[in-house]
């Protein structure tokens, strides 16, 4: 099956600059997640989706940060306007079932690594 | 709130030879899920194993095993005959029953040497 995908793959822009990411989930994964992970930490939940409701976004800086997944399927995540702090990698990951997360792994795209200048 | 611990930020071993990364987490709960995660240059994390802290035995996954304590809130991870494939950062993570969200340590990076 195909993974998730992520574009771009590298993104470098100013700070107080906007800038969008997209995830293309597995095909049928209800789930979506996007993460941030900045260098020399682990990844840290941004967002959850189910379908095309949020689940959780208590960590999502929702002054800067925002996302949507119209339809259920695909996703963005926009920072706008963005900051130095905001330079990480911000990857997406997809799961078939909520839930019953044990039988129902994590798939993690790629990522994009952003630097913010 | 839950925390997840990984107090050796490189670890080196050579090929063929065994290698065990560590790990600690603080929960008050009394069931979870326990995972080790792989992530190569290419960023992709990749699942490697997994525990139900209910279980017992410990997990196994070919070359990859897991040595869980439950009253310590240890979760080690043992790569047995190690490869140049192994080379990669290393992230337990932790989550609780009825949730999807993951808790990640800050990783262990893992030197293979010929």
């Amino acid at each position: 099956e195909a993974g998730v995908a992520q574009s771009p793959r590298y993104k470098i822009i100013e700070k107080r600059q906007s800038v969008a990411f997209w995830c293309n989930p597995i095909s049928g994964h209800a789930t979506l997640y996007w993460y941030q992970q900045i260098l020399g930490q682990g990844p840290k939940l941004l967002i959850q989706f189910q379908n095309n409701g949020v689940v959780d976004d208590s960590q999502l800086p929702k002054d800067r940060f925002s996302a949507e997944r119209l339809k259920g399927v695909d996703s963005t995540l926009k920072i706008q306007p963005a900051k130095l702090e905001d330079s990480a990698v911000y990857l997406c990951a997809s799961s078939l079932t909520t839930g019953n997360s044990y039988n129902s792994p994590l798939h993690f795209g790629n990522g994009t690594r952003l630097t913010v200048t | 709130a839950q925390t997840v611990t990984q107090s050796q930020p490189e670890m080196s071993v050579q090929e063929a030879e065994t290698v065990t990364l560590s790990c600690t987490y603080d929960t008050s709960e009394s069931d979870y899920y326990l995972f080790w995660y792989k992530q190569p240059p290419s960023r992709q994390m990749i699942l490697v194993i997994r525990q139900e802290a209910y279980k017992q035995q410990n997990a196994t996954e070919n070359r990859f095993s897991v040595n869980f304590q439950k009253a310590a809130k240890s979760f080690s991870l043992k790569i047995s005959d190690s490869q140049l494939g192994d080379a990669a950062m290393y992230f337990c993570a932790y989550r609780r029953i009825n949730t999807d969200k993951l808790i990640f340590g800050t990783g262990t990076r893992l030197q293979v040497f010929p």
